[in-house]
């Protein structure tokens, strides 16, 4: 089945305690991106990646980074996480163009005390 | 720059009623893409439909309807005959291509609730 698989779908963590959250997809997309959805805000975009070992800041990108190593994985680390990371994170990918429908993880509750 | 606004913020009708939600957009470019995405109480975001910006031709899909008016910059969604599992977060978004990266512009969202 083709999915993009977010873990943790849920994490309460404290004021700068270093965290990883994974995204991997089985489609052989190369285009892959992190979002935070947050009340009003709609969904705004962190960082993105164009394919292995190319990536680019997105609206939102402070406080977050990305890696990607390996096609099919795209993690979002927060060094320093602090509460307004506060947020619902959802990772996305696609085939490289502008007309091609995202498909997105089932998204992680982050909450950060 | 790109923007996209969703106006209404929450809709609340009666089961089998009409509903429309809007959805009105903003860009320099000729050539763009928009999309719906509906995100139910499960919390998992599901594409809806796409539409290019050379294609003003409307789209039906069952119970579903997309108007898309170049015109007006606008490209909203009407729900026919709403049923309770219609109740989700609604997106409309439009997407560009810059120099090989495709970049997702999202509305604010409308909360649409369907009562029995």
């Amino acid at each position: 089945e083709a999915q993009v698989t977010q873990n943790p779908r849920y994490l309460i963590t404290v004021t700068g305690k270093k965290l990883t959250v994974t995204c991997s997809q089985n489609m052989n997309h190369e285009y892959m991106s992190w979002y935070r959805q947050d009340p009003g805000l709609g969904l705004r975009q962190i960082y993105y990646s164009m394919n292995v070992e190319v990536t680019d800041k997105g609206d939102v990108p402070e406080g977050y980074k990305v890696s990607r190593k390996e096609k099919r994985n795209f993690p979002l680390i927060l060094e320093s996480p602090s509460p307004n990371q506060t947020s619902l994170y959802f990772c996305a990918s696609s085939l490289s163009g502008p007309n091609t429908e995202a498909f997105f993880g089932q998204g992680t509750r982050l909450t950060v005390v | 720059a790109q923007k996209v606004t969703q106006a209404q913020t929450e809709i609340s009708v009666v089961e089998k009623e009409d509903v429309t939600l809007d959805c009105v957009y903003e860009t320099r470019d000729t050539t763009y893409y928009l999309f719906w995405y509906k995100q139910p109480p499960s919390g998992e975001l599901v594409f809806l439909i796409r539409r290019n910006s050379f294609d003003e031709q409307n789209e039906i899909s069952g119970r579903y309807s997309w108007n898309f008016q170049k015109s007006t910059s606008s490209f909203n969604f009407t729900i026919t005959a709403s049923q309770v599992v219609d109740s989700a977060v609604y997106f409309c978004a439009l997407t560009r291509w810059f120099q090989g990266a495709q970049k997702l512009v999202f509305g604010q969202g409308t909360r649409l609730t369907i009562n029995p």
